[in-house]
C-alpha cells in the first residue's frame, strides 16, 4: 500500500512570512493525485489544492502552491503571505486510481501563525 | 450546491448503547468514505464505498461496527454496543472520479463521546 509522510508534526509562521509544509510518499504508480486538507479548529476538512502527477507544472491556488518532484516523490506545499485564518491541521493525500479509489492520507502538520 | 451533510453533529452516549451516525453524499458522487479522527490515531479509513458496494472494511475495528449503503444518497455507520474507547469525530466524505481529481469532499464530522 502506498504511504504518506508528514515529518513535521508542528509548524509556525510569523504573519506575512512564508512556510512550507513537507510531504513525501511511497508508490510504484506513475500515475496518481496528490492533495493538500486544511483543518481548522471548526474541524472541516478543507481541499486546499490537487496536483496530477503527469503535470508537470506546479499547482496553485492564490497564496498556496506546492512543489512537486516526481521522482523525490515529494509534494511540499507553500503558504506565502501567511494569514491568521491558515493557522490549521494540514493533512497531505494520494489518491491512487488503481485501487479502487483509494485515499491514503499523512499524519498531518499543525500550522500555528504567530501574529 | 449541498456539500455532505452528516449526523448527528454532536452525539454524547453511555457506554453499551446503539449509535448510528447518518451520511448522504453529494449528489452523483459515486465513492463514499467513513474516517474516524483521534488524537492519538489520527485519521483512520474505516470503509468506503463504490457505487454504493463496500470495497474495503479492512479499517472497521471490530464486528461491533457495521456500515451500509442501501442507495446512492444514504449510508449510515452503527456501532453497537458502543464503549468509551469509541469517542472521537467520524466523518463522510465522498468522491466522483467524473469530477475534478475525484479529491473527497467531506463533511463537518459527528462527533461521538461514549461514557
Amino acid at each position: 500500500a502506498q504511504t504518506v509522510t508528514q515529518s513535521q508534526p508542528e509548524m509556525s509562521v510569523q504573519e506575512a512570512e512564508t512556510v512550507t509544509l513537507s510531504c513525501t510518499y511511497d508508490t510504484s504508480e506513475s500515475d496518481y493525485y496528490l492533495f493538500w486538507y486544511k483543518q481548522p479548529p471548526s474541524r472541516q476538512m478543507i481541499l486546499v489544492i490537487r496536483q496530477e502527477a503527469y503535470k508537470q507544472q506546479n499547482a496553485t491556488e492564490n497564496r498556496f502552491s506546492v512543489n512537486f518532484q516526481k521522482a523525490a516523490k515529494s509534494f511540499s506545499l507553500k503558504i506565502s503571505d501567511s494569514q491568521l485564518g491558515d493557522a490549521a491541521m494540514y493533512f497531505c493525500a494520494y489518491r491512487s486510481p488503481n485501487t479502487g479509489n483509494q485515499f491514503y492520507f499523512g499524519t498531518g502538520t499543525s500550522l500555528t501563525v504567530i501574529p | 450546491d449541498a456539500g455532505v451533510i452528516q449526523s448527528p453533529r454532536h452525539e454524547v452516549t453511555e457506554m453499551g448503547q446503539e449509535v448510528t451516525l447518518r451520511c448522504k453524499p453529494i449528489s452523483g458522487h459515486n465513492s463514499l468514505f467513513w474516517y474516524r479522527q483521534t488524537m492519538m490515531r489520527g485519521l483512520e479509513l474505516l470503509i468506503y464505498f463504490n457505487n454504493n458496494v463496500p470495497i474495503d472494511d479492512s479499517g472497521m475495528p471490530e464486528d461491533r461496527f457495521s456500515a451500509k449503503m442501501p442507495n446512492a444518497s444514504f449510508s449510515t455507520l452503527k456501532i453497537q454496543p458502543s464503549e468509551p474507547r469509541d469517542s472521537a469525530v467520524y466523518f463522510c466524505a465522498s468522491s466522483s472520479r467524473l469530477a475534478g481529481l475525484g479529491e473527497l469532499f467531506f463533511g463537518e464530522g459527528s462527533r461521538l463521546t461514549v461514557l
